[in-house]
């Protein structure tokens, strides 16, 4: 069975960084592209990041470009987000999610963790 | 980007009756090198992850039930449940993956009448 366990959330400051972390088992997960969406309170869903299998691609929304890093280890099955220069407006539960090749749809989905941007 | 737009942003239907959700992107999503449509449904429901039901516009996720099914093409979508049954209630995104700055619908909310 696929598992994606999230962790990293956490109230930060503005201008802060933090760093999230997605545990995968169940799949081969250097074969997998993955990727972080995330969902402000009471909100959507918005695409965030996308990391290629073997990590050789990255794809950024223009409101994290630049301030979040996707990354991965496949030796230990784990996706990052290297969150800097944060904002009030990056408050949101944060979902690590399993692609295919790029670009797919994602399946499946972790179960999220909070980040709050407040001072 | 190309943007989602979903219709209606709530719906309420009786049990057992019909529900449809639209979405239309502002570019047609459908991918002329694999003649498909990238376009995903997602079920979100409360305190709980999306899961994906639907991908490339009509094909249903393993383990989703038939009663949901989804059509459409280019830029026009629907996502349709047959027969509501109380554990639909939710809200649903439709998702294009035919840019890598993906994008979702703002969501539909879908309760009971």
């Amino acid at each position: 069975e696929v598992q994606l366990v999230e962790s990293g959330g956490d109230l930060v400051q503005p201008g802060g960084s933090l760093r999230l972390s997605c545990a995968a088992s169940g799949f081969t997960f250097s074969n997998y592209a993955m990727t972080w969406v995330r969902q402000a309170p009471g909100k959507g869903l918005e695409w965030v990041a996308t990391l290629t299998g073997s990590g050789g691609t990255t794809y950024y929304a223009d409101s994290v470009k630049g301030r979040f890093t996707i990354s991965r280890d496949n030796s230990k099955n784990t996706l990052f987000l290297q969150m800097n220069s944060l904002r009030a407006e990056d408050t949101a539960v944060y979902y690590c999610a399993k692609g295919d090749t790029v670009p797919s749809s994602f399946d499946p989905w972790g179960q999220g963790t909070l980040v709050t941007v407040s001072s | 980007d190309i943007v989602m737009t979903q219709s209606p942003d709530s719906l309420a239907v009786s049990l057992g009756e019909r529900a449809t959700i639209n979405c239309k992107s502002s570019q047609s999503v459908l991918f002329s090198s694999n003649n498909k449509n990238h376009l995903a449904w997602y079920q979100q429901k409360p305190g709980q992850p999306p899961k994906l039901l639907i991908y490339w516009a009509s094909a249903r996720e393993s383990g989703v039930p038939d009663r949901f099914s989804g059509s459409g093409s280019g830029t026009d979508f629907t996502l349709t449940i047959s027969s509501l049954q109380a554990e639909d209630v939710a809200v649903y995104y439709c998702q294009q993956y035919y840019s890598t700055s993906y994008t979702f619908g703002q969501g539909t909310k879908l309760e009971i009448k």
